[in-house]
């Protein structure tokens, strides 16, 4: 069964700070990663994709990696702002079941 | 904004009624993916249809069922309800082919289901 986990489960940071999420997939097979942001109630925001020939996006202050030899893939935040506190979730696609598999996400709060 | 919209954002229905949840893909996607979001939880894959037909089915029963119309638009049928359906269902959307690798799906914002 492939799996995706996320740690931790949540996270809450001082304004300004650096932080990494961790996200661990049991699927050799991912073809490619996504890093979305959800706020409460709310659909998903794709934030990064990374395909699988990939090993980094950056998009402002969020970088994202993709190493599939250990099955991680990591989602930093630099100088975080109160406006980033949501859920962040990852999801891999596998090639093998042709469908995107979740974690459970982190939910993230940055106090001012 | 990802222009995939659903409707409606909320619903209440009792144990045993049947459900139709709606949602316009993004323009020119061919591909549409339902997903159900228990609270707390990240969102576990129903199925897939690309061009009218399934196309892949994750571990729901077959009282979910789906429609993709020939605008691309898609329905998600939940029959005979139960209080564990109770969730967030979210529609996406790609432009890609299943399979072709490289999707980058665009969420909507979901339609919250209440089972009471």
């Amino acid at each position: 069964k492939q799996e995706v986990t996320q740690i931790p489960a949540a996270l809450s940071v001082p304004e300004g700070e650096n932080l990494v999420l961790n996200c661990s997939f049991t699927d050799s097979a991912i073809y490619n990663l996504q890093w979305f942001r959800q706020d409460p109630g709310k659909g998903l925001t794709s934030l990064l994709l990374i395909q699988s020939s990939q090993r980094e996006q950056t998009s402002g202050r969020l970088n994202a990696s993709l190493d599939k030899s250990s099955g991680r893939s990591t989602l930093y935040i630099a100088a975080s702002q109160p406006g980033d506190s949501a859920t962040y979730l990852c999801a891999g696609f596998s090639s093998n079941t042709g469908k995107l598999i979740f974690g459970q996400g982190t939910t993230l709060q940055v106090k001012p | 904004e990802t222009g995939v919209t659903q409707s409606p954002t909320h619903l209440i229905k009792t144990r045993g009624q049947q459900v139709t949840l709606r949602c316009s893909s993004q323009s020119g996607h061919n591909t549409v993916s339902w997903y159900q979001q228990a609270l707390g939880q990240g969102p576990q894959f129903i199925f897939q249809y690309y061009r009218e037909e399934e196309n892949g089915r994750g571990n729901f029963p077959p009282r979910f069922s789906g429609l993709q119309f020939p605008n691309y638009s898609s329905e998600l049928n939940v029959n005979a309800l139960e209080l564990d359906d109770s969730a967030l269902y979210l529609c996406a959307s790609s432009g890609k082919a299943p399979g072709q690798g490289g999707e980058k799906l665009f969420f909507g914002s979901g339609t919250q289901l209440s089972v009471l």
